[in-house]
């Protein structure tokens, strides 16, 4: 069955470190792959979309990478800081748009 | 743009009442899309709709639950009668080009069935 899975524990990091999330999945062939933040109460909100053909993709002080044959994306914040603190849900696009379950982040200054 | 407007916030009904959803997508977003997030299951997909029309249902957990898209600008999403374990968040979301790009979505109606 396809399953997506992202780590169930909070990851803790100091400001100013990298924070690195994983994302991994199996039995999908995602042509996109998206990551979204979540704070508590809101909705999931955009940060970014990488494509199959893609290997790594930026936005300020976020990258992401797409890995389609460790079926694998890992996503960064370098330079983290407290407000980074939220939880990051990656998405795989088939037919419409599935979620993993989603990391905590906690950046303490 | 607003964004996507979901109402109630908030919403407490008891068991057996039917409780209706409303959400009004991003103009000119031809896709609209309702999730439910629980803890134990994450964010999951129920239905969804393309220029109004539902293309995908599949997720819809039983035939308590309804949905409607009178028009581009307004859906609901129906449970009649409602179950304890209907408690969850439920989130609009709308999608500009098709079910690929990036979505949009509400700030979500909590659900709580007593």
């Amino acid at each position: 069955s396809q399953k997506i899975e992202q780590n169930s524990e909070a990851l803790n990091i100091q400001e100013g470190k990298t924070a690195t999330l994983t994302c991994n999945y199996t039995n999908y062939s995602p042509a996109y792959l998206q990551w979204y933040r979540q704070d508590p109460g809101r909705g999931p909100v955009f940060l970014l979309l990488i494509r199959e053909n893609e290997k790594e993709k930026r936005k300020e002080r976020l990258k992401v990478t797409f890995d389609t044959t460790l079926k694998q994306s890992l996503f960064h914040i370098t330079a983290s800081q407290p407000a980074d603190s939220a939880t990051y849900l990656c998405a795989l696009s088939g037919n419409m748009l599935t979620f993993g379950g989603g990391t905590r982040l906690m950046v303490k200054p | 743009d607003a964004g996507v407007i979901q109402s109630p916030r908030h919403e407490v009904t008891e068991m057996g009442q039917e409780v209706t959803l409303r959400c009004k997508p991003i103009s000119g977003h031809d896709y609209l899309f309702w999730y439910r997030q629980t803890m134990m299951r994450g964010l999951e997909l129920l239905i969804y709709f393309n220029n109004n029309v539902p293309i995908d249902d599949s997720g819809m957990p039983e035939d308590r639950f309804s949905a409607k898209m009178p028009n581009a600008s307004f859906s609901t999403l129906k449970i009649q009668p409602s179950e304890p374990r209907d408690s969850a968040v439920y989130f609009c979301a709308s999608s500009l080009r098709d079910q690929y790009s990036s979505y949009t979505f509400g700030s979500g109606t909590r659900l709580t069935v007593v």
